[in-house]
């Protein structure tokens, strides 16, 4: 079956410049989460969310980073006036239910802030 | 929230050696363990995980154990093979079946042949 997908899989942006990430997680899945990865280290947790609402945002490094997911599915990370620290592989992840089951991950965005 | 602890950062092994990687976590209600894999450039990979009413699970040639009183877990893979270099994380939840995991910072493992 269909696993979990992101668009862009690369986004090369100007200092400055706001982007959009997006995620499609595994259909039935209630549970989503984002990461950062900067290069050769290891999962930055970013944010969860259960449904539509996000319960976890403690991961969020500034209030330029926001996130949201509709119907229960896509979720979409904004990024507001991208700095060249933003620059990683922003990774998202689906389980069907939370914590205690198997998170399948995305092939991930990288992102280059120029 | 969670604290989980992974070492070594890196372990170098010949190929045909065993590996053991450890976690420490420090919520005593966490319940799930598992173990991700990410080769290079790849995204993470479920490898094997625990449920906390077990104290070891196998599955070929890897393994988990846990030691609850103590808080910790460990991975251990047997007659290891090239292909099984790339970086390893552990992860705990915070008690509840639902909520985030927290990962351990990653072991990057590299078998030489």
């Amino acid at each position: 079956g269909a696993g979990v997908s992101q668009s862009p899989s690369n986004k090369v942006t100007e200092k400055g410049k706001d982007v959009e990430l997006r995620c499609d997680p595994i259909s039935g899945h209630t549970a989503l989460y984002w990461y950062r990865q900067r290069l050769g280290q290891g999962l930055e947790f970013l944010i969860y969310f259960q449904g539509n609402s996000a319960p976890d945002k403690s991961g969020l490094p500034s209030d330029r980073f926001s996130a949201e997911r509709t119907g229960g599915s896509v979720s979409t990370l904004t990024i507001q006036r991208t700095q060249q620290e933003d620059s990683a592989v922003y990774l998202c992840a689906s389980s069907l239910v939370g914590a205690s089951y198997e998170q399948y991950f995305g092939p991930g965005t990288r992102l280059t802030v120029t | 929230g969670e604290n989980v602890e992974q070492h070594p950062s890196t372990l170098s092994v010949q190929e045909g050696d065993s590996a053991v990687i450890k976690c420490t976590y420090s919520d005593s209600a966490s319940n799930y363990f598992p173990w991700y894999k990410q080769e290079l450039g790849k995204r993470p990979q479920l490898i094997i995980d625990i449920r906390s009413n077990v104290g070891e699970k196998k599955d070929q040639r890897i393994a988990v154990t846990l030691n609850k009183t103590a808080k910790h877990f460990s991975l251990h893979i047997t007659e290891t093979q090239p292909e099984d270099s790339a970086v390893y994380f552990c992860a705990a939840p915070r008690g509840s079946t639902l909520g985030r995991l927290y990962f351990g910072r990653g072991t990057q493992l590299t078998v030489w042949p």
